[in-house]
């Protein structure tokens, strides 16, 4: 199975900074990853599909980039809406796999 | 406007059996593969099943393989997951999802499966 690592675990950050994660795959997945937002209480979301593309109506401060093994995902200017628990997922091969979460918190 | 809707959770004793099932309306449901995807208490997400559009394909990791079935009924819109020989670490919250080119853009809100005596 492909393993996703994703860091950090967490972030303490405040409304207005740039928040970078990663996500690294342990083998090459193409550009097969996407990004989940999951607000407390709430189904995921998805902002981003084949490792860079927007879903239709995500904000455009939230990007992402990279392929074959290493992922980043950003948020240019963090609002306090977008505190939540972010996941990258693998769909280049079965079984999918998610990688284990970055919770962003306010500092 | 999508809209997928589970149903079916509760507690169930290990060992025993339960049958999800997930509603969906909005969108032509036989055009999609579609796929369940589940969250144990405060922990992230497993990916649980995925079914083609016919159903003629299933996929499964190796934690649900031979326990779990996922099916849909076209006619009905309907996705299903059978649950077999049921564990306390299948205790999540299950979510149906579509999947489409663009990931898994549309969830349901989610159904609790409890196992436990």
């Amino acid at each position: 199975d492909i393993v996703m690592t994703q860091s950090p675990t967490s972030m303490s950050i405040s409304v207005g900074d740039r928040v970078t994660m990663n996500c690294k795959a342990s083998q090459n997945v193409g550009s097969n990853v996407d990004w989940y937002q999951q607000k407390t209480g709430q189904s995921p979301k998805l902002l981003i599909y084949k490792a860079s593309n927007r879903y239709t109506g995500v904000p455009d401060r939230f990007t992402g980039s990279g392929s074959g093994t290493d992922f980043t995902f950003t948020i240019s200017n963090m609002q306090a809406e977008d505190l939540a628990v972010y996941y990258c997922m693998q769909s280049n091969s079965y079984p999918y796999t998610f990688g284990a979460g970055t919770k962003l918190e306010l500092k | 406007e999508v809209q997928l809707v589970e149903s079916g959770g509760g507690l169930v004793q290990p060992g025993r059996s339960l049958k999800l099932s997930c509603a969906a309306s909005g969108f032509t449901f036989s055009n999609y593969y579609m796929a369940w995807v589940r969250q144990a208490p405060k922990k992230g997400l497993e990916w649980v099943a995925t079914i083609s559009t016919s159903g003629s394909r299933t996929y499964y990791p190796d934690s649900v393989k031979g326990r779990f079935t996922i099916s849909r009924d076209n006619a009905k819109s309907s996705l299903y997951l059978q649950m077999n020989s049921l564990k306390s670490e299948d205790t999540a919250t299950y979510y149906c999802a579509r999947r489409g080119q663009q990931g898994f853009a549309y969830w349901g809100q989610g159904t609790l499966v409890t196992v436990s005596s």
